[in-house]
Order: C-alpha cells, then sequence, then structure tokens
C-alpha cells in the first residue's frame, strides 16, 4: 500500500506567486486533513474533510489559502498569493473516519519555500 | 481551548540508560492522548495511544489526570530510538492538536 502521497515534495517559489499542492488519501479512508508545519513547530491544522465537507477550516487563512475535496478523494490546497512567512511543511494526513481514535496517517509532505 | 507542551526541545541520553518524553496538557475535557514519532527520512506515524494501554517498541505513557501529563518512558534506550517525538491530544470536535516536539538522541 502506497499510504498518503502528497506532490509535489518541493516547491520554490517568489513571493505573490501561486502555489498548489495535492493529495491522495489512503483508499477508503474518509477523513482528510491539511496541516502546516513550521520549522521547529509541531504540526498544525489548517482544515479536516469528511468525505467532501469541509467539517473544521477554523485555521485556515481564508484570505489566500483555499481548499477542495472533489469527489471526496483527492484533495488540492492552494495558496495565492505566497508571503514570505509560508515557507514551511505543508503535510496531508488521513483517518478513516471520526472518531478515528487519533490515528492518522501522514504524507511525506511538501515542502515550499518562498523567496 | 486545548494545548500541549513538551518542554523539551532537545534530550540526549546514552544507549542502555532510561528515557523520559515529558508532555503536559492542557483542556477542560476529558481528553484522548498520543505519541507520535517521526524517524529520520520517514513520515510522521502514530507510536501509540492512552486508551490501549499498550507498550511499542518497549515505549510506555500513563496518563495522570491529576498533574494533567502523559509522559512517554523507555527504561532502556536503544539507538534506533533517535527521533523526534510528538504529543498530540484530541480534545473537542476530534481536533488533534500537536505539541511542539522533542528531539531524542540515543548515543552509542
Amino acid at each position: 500500500e502506497a499510504g498518503v502521497v502528497q506532490s509535489p515534495r518541493y516547491k520554490i517559489i517568489e513571493k505573490k506567486q501561486p502555489v498548489a499542492f495535492w493529495c491522495n488519501p489512503i483508499s477508503g479512508h474518509n477523513t482528510l486533513y491539511w496541516y502546516l508545519q513550521n520549522l521547529g513547530q509541531g504540526p498544525e491544522l489548517l482544515i479536516r474533510y469528511e468525505n467532501e465537507e469541509a467539517v473544521d477550516d477554523s485555521q485556515l487563512p481564508k484570505d489566500r489559502f483555499s481548499a477542495e475535496r472533489l469527489k471526496g478523494v483527492d484533495s488540492t490546497l492552494k495558496i495565492q498569493p505566497a508571503e514570505l512567512g509560508d515557507s514551511a511543511v505543508y503535510l496531508c494526513a488521513s483517518s478513516l473516519g471520526t472518531p478515528n481514535t487519533g490515528e492518522l496517517f501522514f504524507g511525506e509532505g511538501s515542502r515550499l519555500t518562498v523567496l | 481551548a486545548q494545548r500541549v507542551t513538551q518542554p523539551e526541545k532537545l534530550l540526549s541520553v546514552f544507549k542502555g540508560a532510561p528515557v523520559e518524553l515529558k508532555c503536559n496538557y492542557s483542556y477542560s475535557g476529558s481528553p484522548e492522548l498520543f505519541w507520535y514519532v517521526q524517524y529520520s527520512r520517514q513520515r510522521l506515524q502514530l507510536l501509540l495511544r492512552h486508551i490501549s494501554r499498550e507498550s511499542i517498541k518497549g515505549f510506555t505513557a500513563d496518563l495522570n489526570k491529576g498533574e494533567t501529563s502523559f509522559h512517554l518512558k523507555k527504561p532502556f534506550a536503544q539507538e534506533e530510538d533517535s527521533a523526534m517525538y510528538y504529543c498530540a491530544l484530541e480534545g473537542s470536535n476530534y481536533k488533534l492538536t500537536f505539541g511542539k516536539g522533542t528531539l531524542l538522541t540515543v548515543n552509542p
């Protein structure tokens, strides 16, 4: 089993440019998460989906960040325009559902560098 | 609000020595606590959860509601235990909140 797949693994862009990250969760996992991990910090939740519904997006900066999960499978996280402070690792995770007993399966992450 | 505090950013021990990674939490309800681990060049993965009362790779963690702690312990550390460890709390709305992590280094 491939696990949670994310792309791209690395992205370098200039500030004010747009960027998009893609995530394919484990087959059968209804719940999908996007986390932000800054250097030296733990993951912080950006958005959680139950199937195609965003059930918790309270931490998503909606002025520049957007996400979608069409058909309740793959998901895309977009930043437009990117700022210097957005440089971080963007982690996608999935779980069978909620309550999920806390076991999230993480992807390898997408490392964003904004110049 | 729910919060997880890991007071040590770095922890270094020698092989065979006991190790304890500290975790304290703040949550008004009844929490579910977990430890996640990230080995070098690997993805973040679940190590153990308090509801299972299990021992994984020799690690155990006891939830102490009086002290609001969930410290991770192992009596004899091994070099392969070197990794980044994150304590996490599942609170309201099934939201999983992570601490900042502790980097454990086990020296030969």
